[in-house]
């Protein structure tokens, strides 16, 4: 089935541990993303790519890094993680950035932070 | 920076009519987007307008009027699995799009 892969499903994370959060895409599409959704903040950009080899950062971009070496890949890294970091985490991905493009979300990524 | 608000919660019962309004202002508009998020699951795509008016797609519509910065999302014929947060999303262009933090429908039999 078509769409997008994220693993974990969940984990549970010591503070100051590294992580990496991963996503892959079948659908070939050149643009991704990695949400955080929080209760009563909705979701919030982290990062994005829009094709392979190039990244942007989103409106909360401090504590995670990402990279996109394929079209397929874009995993998300949490260097030192902290509990301000528990969240869940959705990769998304779209044909491209326009305006009409509609983005395809994972399952989603429970990560808690103690 | 980017502003989007829609209500928190509404309730509304099996067969009626619910309009779900969302106000926003972004530093670019480049098209709206509502989509649908059943509880622990994945958010799915439910309508796009980037012109002025109303986009029909059988139960659902959404209306836009970028002059007022406003959109709604309008059921029809609720059923109980319409029960769901419904997400208003604005393409702010450069590969940004910004959620508000939606809104939690209640289908009540």
């Amino acid at each position: 089935i078509a769409g997008i892969t994220q693993a974990p499903t969940s984990q549970i994370l010591a503070a100051g541990r590294r992580m990496t959060l991963r996503c892959t895409q079948d659908m070939r599409h050149n643009a991704m993303y990695w949400y955080r959704q929080d209760l009563g903040l909705g979701l919030r950009l982290i990062h994005y790519s829009n094709t392979a080899g190039t990244t942007g950062k989103g409106e909360v971009p401090d504590g995670y890094s990402v990279s996109r070496a394929n079209t397929d890949d874009f995993p998300l890294t949490l260097a030192s993680a902290v509990p301000s970091q528990t969240s869940v985490y959705f990769c998304a991905s779209s044909e491209g950035g326009g305006g009409a493009n509609v983005l395809t979300f994972g399952a989603g990524s429970r990560l808690t932070v103690l | 920076g980017q502003n989007i608000d829609q209500p928190t919660e509404m309730t509304a019962t099996e067969g009626a009519i619910v309009q779900i309004n969302c106000t926003y202002q972004t530093s670019g508009f480049n098209g709206l987007f509502w989509y649908q998020q059943h509880a622990g699951e994945a958010p799915t795509f439910l309508s796009y307008n980037v012109l002025d008016g109303l986009e029909e797609k059988g139960r659902f519509s959404s209306f836009l009027s970028r002059s007022k910065g406003y959109s709604y999302l309008l059921l029809k014929e609720l059923q109980m699995k319409d029960s769901a947060s419904y997400l208003c999303a604005v393409n702010e262009g450069d590969y940004k799009l910004s959620f508000g933090a939606g809104t939690t429908v209640t289908v009540r039999a």
